[in-house]
């Protein structure tokens, strides 16, 4: 079955501009988490998701960080006037239920020039 | 501040014999812990995990072992393959707090040669 898709795979911008991150999790998943992958380091959380509702944003590092999932299924991660600070790798994942496995995507790795 | 460390990098192993991995945490509320594997260009695959209420976890050629009182937890791979050559990650998760969010380690590069 397919699995946990996110697009853009690459995104480059200038700094400033608005990005949106996409996350298509696995049919069916309840829960939907955001991580953010520095080079050399491990996925960081940023925030997650009980089918629409936002239950957690602690990890998002400033208001210019924001996430929705409105019918419950597809996420996007908006993060607006970007910095060079932002370019990293984002990572979605998703899980059946909260306290379950939770399988990632191959990232969208963005790059704020 | 650091709540999961894996302090090697990197480890390089003969295939056939043992690699061993190893990850200390700090957070005593962490009661569940998983291991992910990562190819390049690719999401972590989620490889095997352990409860907190076990020492032990087997599956297949995997075994993680976690000493609660060291808050030290370990994954042997025996016998390596060459397969098995990709980045490892730690993670961990208090099931108390809400949500399982995971806190991972900074990841072990594993090169098993042929």
């Amino acid at each position: 079955g397919a699995g946990v898709s996110q697009s853009p795979r690459y995104k480059v911008t200038k700094r400033g501009q608005d990005v949106a991150l996409r996350c298509d999790p696995i049919s069916g998943h309840v829960s939907l988490y955001w991580y953010r992958q520095a080079l050399g380091q491990g996925p960081e959380f940023l925030t997650y998701f009980n089918y629409e509702a936002q239950q957690d944003k602690s990890g998002l590092p400033n208001d210019r960080f924001s996430a929705e999932r409105p019918e419950g299924s597809i996420s996007t991660l908006t993060i607006q006037r970007t910095e060079q600070r932002d370019s990293a790798m984002y990572r979605c994942a998703s899980a059946g239920h909260v306290q379950e496995t939770q399988y990632f995507g191959p990232g969208t790795r963005l790059l704020v020039l | 501040d650091q709540q999961v460390k894996q302090n090697s990098p990197s480890l390089s192993v003969q295939e056939g014999r043992i690699s061993i991995l190893n990850c200390d945490y700090t957070n005593s509320m962490f009661d569940y812990f998983l291991w992910y594997k990562k190819y390049p260009a690719e999401g972590p695959t989620f490889l095997i995990s352990i409860s907190s209420i076990k020492d032990k976890n087997e599956d297949g050629r995997f075994t993680v072992f976690l000493n609660k009182s060291a808050k030290h937890l370990s994954l042997h791979i025996v016998p390596s393959q060459p397969g098995d050559s990709a980045v490892y990650f730690c993670a961990a998760s208090a099931s108390k707090a809400a949500g399982n969010k995971l806190t991972f380690g900074g990841g072990t590069r594993v090169l098993v040669k042929p």
